[in-house]
C-alpha cells in the first residue's frame, strides 16, 4: 500500500466554486503534512503546512484527522491562478531512524472562467 | 536572494555517459535531498544528505551517486549504469533534517534526456 493516497483528478471547476482534496496516509508515525502547489513543469513549492487543530491561510484551508490518517484541503473563491497539481506530503518517523517525506502523485485542478 | 539553484536546466546524455547534476543553496540548511520525478508520478527520494560528508540512500540510488564535501552544495551524478534516467530532477533543502516538522524547499529541478 502506498504511504500517501490521493485521488489524482482531475478537478475541472469554475471560478468562484469551491472544491475539496483529500489524502490519506498509512503510517500512523507520520509526524507532519503539508500541501504542495506544482505548476506545469515547475518545482513544488509550499503551500500550506497543515496543523492538527486545522489551519486556514485566506481561501485555503487544510485540516488534519489522525484517527482516520485523512488530510483535506479546501479552496474557496477559486480562482483561475489555482490552476496547479497539489501534492500532499507526509513526513513518516521510523522509530530511531531518521524520517522522510512522502508525496503523493498529486491532484490535478483547473479552473475556468 | 537565498534560495536553491540547479543547473543546467536541460541536460541530455549520450549512451553509456556519465553526466553530473549540480545543486546549490544558500539557505544554510543542513539536510539535502534528490528526488526524481516522472510523468504521472510523485516525487521519488533518490538520495539525501542530513550533514556535510554524510548521506543516505533513497528509494531509487542505484544508477546514481552523490557527494556533500560543502554545506552549500550536492551534486547528483547519473551513471551509466542507471537505464532510463529520462526525466525530472529535483533538489531540495530543508532545515535541521528529516526528523524535524521544517517542509523541504525545492530549486527549479533539471530535466534529463537522453539522446
Amino acid at each position: 500500500r502506498k504511504e500517501v493516497e490521493q485521488d489524482p483528478g482531475p478537478f475541472n471547476v469554475p471560478e468562484g466554486a469551491t472544491v475539496a482534496f483529500n489524502c490519506t496516509y498509512s503510517n500512523s508515525a507520520s509526524q507532519s503534512f503539508f500541501w504542495y502547489r506544482q505548476d506545469c513543469r515547475k518545482e513544488p513549492k509550499l503551500l500550506m503546512s497543515v496543523y492538527s487543530s486545522g489551519n486556514e491561510d485566506g481561501r485555503f484551508t487544510a485540516q488534519l484527522n489522525r484517527a482516520s490518517q485523512y488530510i483535506s484541503l479546501l479552496i474557496r473563491d477559486s480562482k483561475l491562478s489555482d490552476s496547479a497539481t497539489y501534492l500532499c506530503v507526509v513526513n513518516v518517523a521510523r522509530g530511531s531512524t531518521l524520517g522522510r517525506l512522502y508525496f503523493g502523485r498529486g491532484t490535478q485542478l483547473t479552473v475556468w472562467p | 536572494d537565498g534560495g536553491i539553484t540547479q543547473s543546467p536546466k536541460y541536460l541530455f546524455r549520450k549512451e553509456g555517459q556519465n553526466v553530473t547534476l549540480s545543486c546549490e543553496q544558500n539557505l544554510n540548511h543542513d539536510a539535502m535531498y534528490w528526488y526524481r520525478q516522472d510523468p504521472g508520478q510523485g516525487l521519488r527520494l533518490i538520495y539525501y544528505s542530513q550533514i556535510v560528508n554524510d548521506f543516505q540512500k533513497g528509494d531509487i540510488a542505484e544508477g546514481y551517486s552523490v557527494s556533500r564535501e560543502k554545506k552549500e552544495s550536492f551534486p547528483l551524478t547519473v551513471t551509466s549504469a542507471q537505464k532510463n534516467p529520462t526525466a525530472f530532477y529535483l533538489c531540495a533543502s530543508s532545515d535541521r533534517g528529516l526528523n524535524s516538522n521544517q517542509p523541504q524547499h525545492f530549486g527549479d529541478g533539471t530535466r534529463l534526456s537522453i539522446l
